[in-house]
């Protein structure tokens, strides 16, 4: 049972950039989609991006130019780097696997959802 | 960035049916995409609870079920147990923001 595991400074100082890495147990980061999404105190889920075990990426827009997600397949584990954070990035990060519908053998990007989840780590930008 | 309104609570007795309503507009549910529903527990991460609109992962109970219609979704709950006491998000693709898109949440309350 793959089982994910995020770890970082829980505390970011403003204009820094947040890092965080999602450590994948249990089974192997190939041959699959993994992703980044956050929860501000008391709000809702947001979407950050995902990355494939090849490298290829895709950014929410909202977040695209700020945000860098990279692969390390040797150590079976995924990273998240979001630049020039404000205490509006303050959130609990969470990494996922990404898992898609598939119809014939075209995976239907518009059919996506989030399986399994890490467990979650709280980020506070503050000085 | 929450396009997709659920209300914010909702609740039942021990046995009882709920159902979470999670609507959204012409660019996301109404367009088509579908919906999927999490589960978050106090404390815990989400865990995926339909996919697909109607599709239960194995090891979900079938108390719980999804169904999509025009620019809404629902999620229904039958025979309520208090440990279903949690928040429920849902989820879908939103092709004006190009992105994954989630619901406001719902809390169930088992009174």
């Amino acid at each position: 049972q793959v089982q994910l595991q995020e770890s970082g400074p829980g505390l970011v100082k403003p204009s820094e950039t947040l890092s965080l890495t999602c450590t994948v147990s249990g089974g192997s980061i190939s041959s699959y989609f993994w992703s980044w999404i956050r929860q501000p105190p008391g709000k809702g889920l947001e979407w950050i991006g995902y990355i494939y075990y090849s490298g290829s990426t895709d950014y929410n827009p909202s977040l695209q130019s700020r945000v860098a997600i990279s692969v390390d397949t040797s150590k079976n584990r995924f990273s998240l780097k979001l630049s020039s954070v404000t205490a509006a990035d303050t959130a609990v990060y969470y990494c996922a696997r990404v898992e898609a519908t598939v119809r014939g053998v075209i995976i239907d990007w518009s059919s996506v959802w989030f399986d399994p989840w890490g467990q979650g780590t709280l980020v506070t930008v503050s000085s | 960035q929450s396009v997709l309104t659920q209300p914010p609570s909702v609740s039942g007795a021990p046995g009882q049916r709920v159902t979470i309503s999670c609507t959204g507009s012409s660019s996301n549910i109404g367009a088509g995409y579908d919906v999927h529903w999490y589960q978050q527990l106090p404390g815990t991460a989400p865990k995926l609870l339909i996919y697909g609109n109607t599709n239960r992962p194995s090891g979900v109970p079938d108390r719980f079920s999804g169904s999509k219609s025009g620019t809404s979704a629902s999620l229904a709950i039958t025979g309520l147990q208090a440990e279903d006491e949690a928040d429920y998000c849902c989820q879908s693709y939103d092709s004006s923001l190009s992105g994954y898109v989630f619901g406001t949440g719902t809390k169930v309350t088992v009174v």
